[in-house]
Order: C-alpha cells, then structure tokens, then sequence
C-alpha cells in the first residue's frame, strides 16, 4: 500500500513570496489533516478535511493560508504571501474515517521563509 | 486549551541504557497517543493509551498513563541507535464537530550514543 505523498519536500522563499504544497493521501482515505511543525515544537494542525468538505480550520492564519481539497482525493495547501514565522515543516495526514490513531503521515515538506 | 509538556526536551543515552520520557497534560488525558519522528520523516505511531493505569509493550518500548489520567511516561530499555528520533505524545481532544483531534506534546529529541 502506497504511503501519503507529499511534494515538495524542501522549499526556500523570500518573505512576501506565494508557496504551495501537494499531497495525494492514501487511496480511500476519507479523512485528510494538514499539520505546521515548527522548530522544536510538535505538530499543530492547520486544517482536517472530511472527503472534500472542512471540518476543523480554527488554526489557519486565514489571511495567508488556504486549503482546499478537490474531488475529496489530493489536496493543495497555499501561502500568500509567506512571512519568516511560516518557516517549519508541512506535513499532511490521512485516515480512513477520522480516527485518530489511524493516522498515516507523509514526509513533510520543509519550507524555509528568507 | 489542552496543553502537553513533555520533558526532558532532548536526551542522550549510552546504547544498552534504560531511559524514560514524560507527558503531563494540563487536563485529564481521554486519549494519549506515542509517536516517533526520524528527521526528515513523518510521525510514525507507536501505542495508544485509553484507560488510567493502562500499560502497554512493543519490543522494547513500553507505556504507561497514570491513575489519574494526566500524565503518560515511555520508557525504552536497552536503546539502541534505531531508537534515536523525536518522541511525540499527542492527546485526543472531542471537538463540536464530532470529529477527534490531536494536540501534541513539544518533542523529546532522543540519541543513542554508540
């Protein structure tokens, strides 16, 4: 079984600049998480999709972040414009059905904001 | 808020020491989940706690959430450099959507010395 994908898995801009990140879950997963890992912290999540509806996006920086998740399959997490504090690690996350210890994490992708 | 304090933040060990890390939680724990995280790499899982005074074992890695519910400890005996990563717990929080979410712990950063 193919794990979650993610691309790209390093990424350096310059502040004011616009970044996107791609994931592809794994085949029927219904349940998608895109989390922001930060320097020495543990994961936050950003945004939890039910097949291609928002469930939870109470932490996304709304004026800079968004998601969205087209046919309920891949999903496109964008930053315009990035600022410093967005540097951290991207990862995203799928379950079948919203159940958390099911959880299957991709690599991340590794965003640096000059 | 629920918040996880893990401690210590980093660790080095000896190959073949025991070593034990901690999670206390700000509030009673319904859900405590262990994972690990190699650079580079996602979360991957590692046990679920559920039940005050649960305990559970793989391989060498054994968990344990006290009594009283807010506070989770993993200890590795006998480590060896495959054990060296971040260690993460994550605790369950039930959001009104009805839909579980993970809040996680600030990292335990472990290396094993040959």
């Amino acid at each position: 079984e193919a794990g979650v994908a993610q691309s790209p898995r390093y990424k350096i801009i310059e502040k004011r600049q616009s970044v996107a990140f791609w994931c592809n879950p794994i085949s029927g997963h219904a349940t998608l998480y895109w989390y922001q890992q930060i320097l020495g912290q543990g994961p936050k999540l950003l945004i939890q999709f039910q097949n291609n509806g928002v469930v939870d996006d109470s932490q996304l920086p709304k004026d800079r972040f968004s998601a969205e998740r087209l046919k309920g399959v891949d999903s496109t997490l964008k930053i315009q414009p990035a600022k410093l504090e967005d540097s951290a690690v991207y990862l995203c996350a799928s379950s079948l059905d919203g159940v958390i210890y099911e959880q299957y994490f991709g690599p991340g992708t590794r965003l640096t904001v000059t | 808020s629920q918040e996880l304090e893990q401690s210590p933040q980093s660790l080095i060990v000896q190959e073949g020491k025991n070593l034990t890390i901690n999670c206390t939680s700000s509030k009673t724990l319904y859900g405590l989940y262990w994972y690990k995280q190699k650079y580079g790499e996602g979360l991957i899982f590692l046990m679920m706690l559920q039940k005050g005074g649960e305990e559970k074992s793989h391989e060498k890695i054994t968990a344990k959430l006290d009594e009283k519910k807010q506070q989770s400890s993993l200890h590795i005996t006998a480590s060896q450099p495959s054990h060296a990563g971040i260690y993460l717990c994550g605790a369950d929080i039930h959001t009104n959507t009805g839909f579980q979410k993970l809040v996680f712990g600030t990292g335990t950063r472990l290396l094993v010395s040959p």
